[in-house]
């Protein structure tokens, strides 16, 4: 089955800076390839998503990045600010096939 | 306002006991899911829901129970054979199934 591995666990980063968090997967057929911010105590909330079909997809200050040769995919904020502070999980699915998360990442925006 | 709601926000369970974790749609999705997040660790799929009477287990059923009796409705039972169940629930739905899931904000389970 699927594993998706995320890296790096925590990431501290100064207001303003750019933060990247790289997620690899293993199953070459994943076709789908969401990103989700968690804040304290919430559920997580869904915040961009790609498809295999596409390299790249941007909104606003968040980016996602893909790679089906490494089979590895990034998520890029840029500009960062303290509101972005949260618990980012990466994942991975195919169709019919559940969907995979990664382990999380702490972001820790300083003022 | 459309939504998934989850109750209650915190929940204790003594030994022995089944408690029920409830789930909640307006959203008029099709598929529903019930995850367990232990703490630094990501989403664990206990058992989800493509369609009304139909559900599938996930990697970590093993001392749970759904049922989908409604679109609208998909109840969690926390049952006294789950040895170590303090954590935090969270259910999810989407319109088709693996895509877009959206979150309820989740339940706090511990054991008393």
């Amino acid at each position: 089955g699927e594993n998706v591995e995320q890296h790096p666990s925590t990431l501290s980063v100064q207001e303003g800076d750019s933060a990247v968090i790289k997620c690899t997967y293993s199953d070459s057929a994943s076709n789908y390839f969401p990103w989700y911010k968690q804040e304290l105590g919430k559920g997580p909330q869904l915040i961009i998503d790609i498809r295999s079909n596409v390299g790249e997809k941007k909104d606003q200050r968040i980016a996602v990045t893909l790679n089906k040769t490494a089979k590895h995919f990034s998520l890029h904020i840029t500009e960062t600010q303290p509101e972005d502070s949260a618990v980012y999980f990466c994942a991975a699915t195919r169709s019919n096939n559940d969907m995979r998360f990664g382990a999380g990442t702490r972001l820790t925006v300083k003022p | 306002d459309g939504g998934i709601t989850q109750s209650p926000k915190y929940l204790f369970r003594k030994e022995g006991q089944n408690v029920t974790l409830s789930c909640e749609q307006n959203l008029n999705h099709d598929a529903m899911y019930w995850y367990r997040q232990d703490p630094g660790q990501g989403l664990r799929l206990i058992y989800y829901s493509q369609i009304v009477n139909d559900f599938q287990k996930g990697d970590i059923a093993e001392g749970y129970s759904v049922s989908r009796e409604k679109k609208e409705s998909f109840p969690l039972t926390v049952t006294s054979a789950q040895k170590n169940p303090t954590a935090f629930y969270l259910c999810a739905s989407s319109w088709g199934v693996w895509e877009k899931l959206f979150f309820g904000s989740g339940t706090q389970l511990s054991v008393l």
